[in-house]
């Protein structure tokens, strides 16, 4: 079945550094991607989407490409701000109204 | 628009007793989905509904939790006992074909029962 695997956290890092969180997929057929972010007490936003391979996804200075030969959708931003520390989360939809969630990668920026 | 609403932000119980959760998704949005998350278990789908008819309850958990949805702009998620375990925050999200399957989330209700 369909399944979303993402990086362990947190993530620590300092403010203007460069930032990556990997996103691996399995899935059947032509998933559409996303990559959300929770801060602390409110609900998942969306923050990127991609819809077919080799689209870029982009917000906020965050980026993320679809990758189907190597099924990953990996969340890149290049200087970070305190601002971004949040929980972020990888998701794919198939055919169906479903979307499959990674577990979340808590990212923690210090100034 | 304003967005997925939930109420009430915040709710308190004792044990035993009944709690309802409420949710009025987007406007034009066709599908509802119920989810509750917990350090322990992560983000956890319960139900989801498309076209206000039921389409997947195996994430729910037990008997006690039982969710409606009478019309399209309104839903309700009810646990009857609840118990000091079901504590945790429970989002609604709405989503449509227009926004290819991308999810809207609500601000959800932190359940405390005690």
């Amino acid at each position: 079945g369909n399944s979303v695997t993402q990086m362990e956290g947190p993530v620590t890092l300092s403010e203007e550094a460069f930032l990556t969180i990997n996103c691996t997929y399995t899935a059947t057929g032509y998933p559409s991607l996303f990559w959300y972010v929770q801060y602390p007490g409110e609900g998942l936003q969306l923050l990127l989407k991609a819809t077919k391979a080799d689209d870029k996804g982009s917000n906020k200075g965050f980026e993320a490409t679809y990758r189907k030969e190597t099924t990953s959708f990996h969340l890149e931003k290049g200087s970070v701000q305190v601002s971004d520390s949040a929980v972020y989360f990888c998701a794919l939809s198939g055919i169906t109204d479903k979307l499959i969630f990674g577990t979340g990668t808590r990212l923690q920026v210090f100034p | 628009d304003a967005g997925v609403i939930q109420s009430p932000r915040h709710e308190v119980t004792e044990m035993g007793q009944e709690v309802t959760l409420r949710c009025k998704p987007i406007s034009g949005h066709n599908s509802l989905f119920w989810y509750r998350q917990t350090m322990m278990r992560g983000l956890e789908l319960l139900i989801y509904f498309n076209n206000n008819v039921p389409i997947d309850d195996s994430g729910m958990p037990e008997d006690r939790f039982s969710a409606k949805m009478p019309n399209a702009s309104f839903s309700t998620l009810k646990i009857q006992p609840s118990e000091p375990r079901d504590s945790a925050v429970y989002f609604c999200a709405s989503s449509s074909f227009r926004t290819n399957y991308g999810y809207t989330f609500g601000s959800g209700t932190r359940l405390t029962v005690v």
